[in-house]
């Protein structure tokens, strides 16, 4: 079965700061896959990164970085210099690369804040 | 690019009624998912086709809901006699699958369901 974990269920910074989103997952796969989606107040998951098991990586886009540790199975993702606009939840999800046409496990989210 | 369409947005109905949903999917991709997401969860996956074919439903989904995608575009879901815990958001997402590769899900904005 495979599982995701964020344990951080909100977080609240102050613009500008950065912050470290936490993912921790449990697969008995040794290819799989894992994502980092967005959901703003709107709804709509917005997809934001995959990666590949094989790939371990780092990976950085503007002020978005992702930290992929297969011997400790986390997939980190880490907010530089957070905008009020980055406040959303963030979920960590994973799929298997092959079987179970890639359903998305999902984590239970963390809430981020970014104030003024 | 249009993105995935989801109607309606919003739907209240009374314990004991059917509803449907409906979802329009990105134009080209093949493959086409739902998921229901609670307050405070990440999605969770209730079943997914590859064209029109349905090959995967959880065991979350129970013999009150059904799911078609006739002619391999869009797909309805059917709650028949709804129940209090039905009351959740409905996700639809779609991606392209194609010789083994696939691509990352995206995500409507969701049907809102609540069970009077």
């Amino acid at each position: 079965a495979q599982k995701v974990t964020q344990a951080q269920t909100e977080i609240s910074v102050v613009e500008k700061e950065d912050v470290t989103l936490d993912c921790v997952y449990e697969t008995r796969d040794t290819t799989y896959y894992l994502f980092w989606y967005k959901q703003p107040p709107s709804g709509e998951l917005v997809f934001l990164i995959r990666r590949n098991s094989f790939d371990e990586q780092n990976e950085i886009s503007g002020r978005y970085s992702w930290n992929f540790q297969k011997s400790t199975s986390s997939f980190n993702f880490t907010i530089t210099a957070s905008q009020v606009v980055d406040s959303a939840v963030y979920f960590c999800a994973l799929s298997r690369v092959t079987g179970g046409g890639n359903k998305l496990t999902f984590g239970t989210g963390t809430q981020l804040k970014v104030e003024l | 690019d249009t993105g995935v369409s989801q109607n309606p947005r919003h739907k209240i109905t009374k314990r004991g009624q059917n509803v449907t949903f409906r979802c329009d999917p990105i134009s080209e991709h093949n493959r086409l998912y739902w998921y229901r997401q609670t307050l405070g969860q990440g999605p969770e996956f209730l079943t997914y086709f590859q064209n029109e074919a349905q090959l995967e439903k959880s065991r979350l989904l129970s013999d009150r809901f059904s799911a078609e995608r006739p002619k391999g575009s869009f797909s309805t879901l059917e709650i028949q006699r709804t129940e209090q815990g039905d009351s959740a958001m409905y996700l639809c997402a779609s991606s392209l699958a194609a010789g083994g590769y696939n691509q990352p899900q995206h995500f409507g904005d969701g049907t809102r369901l609540s069970i009077l």
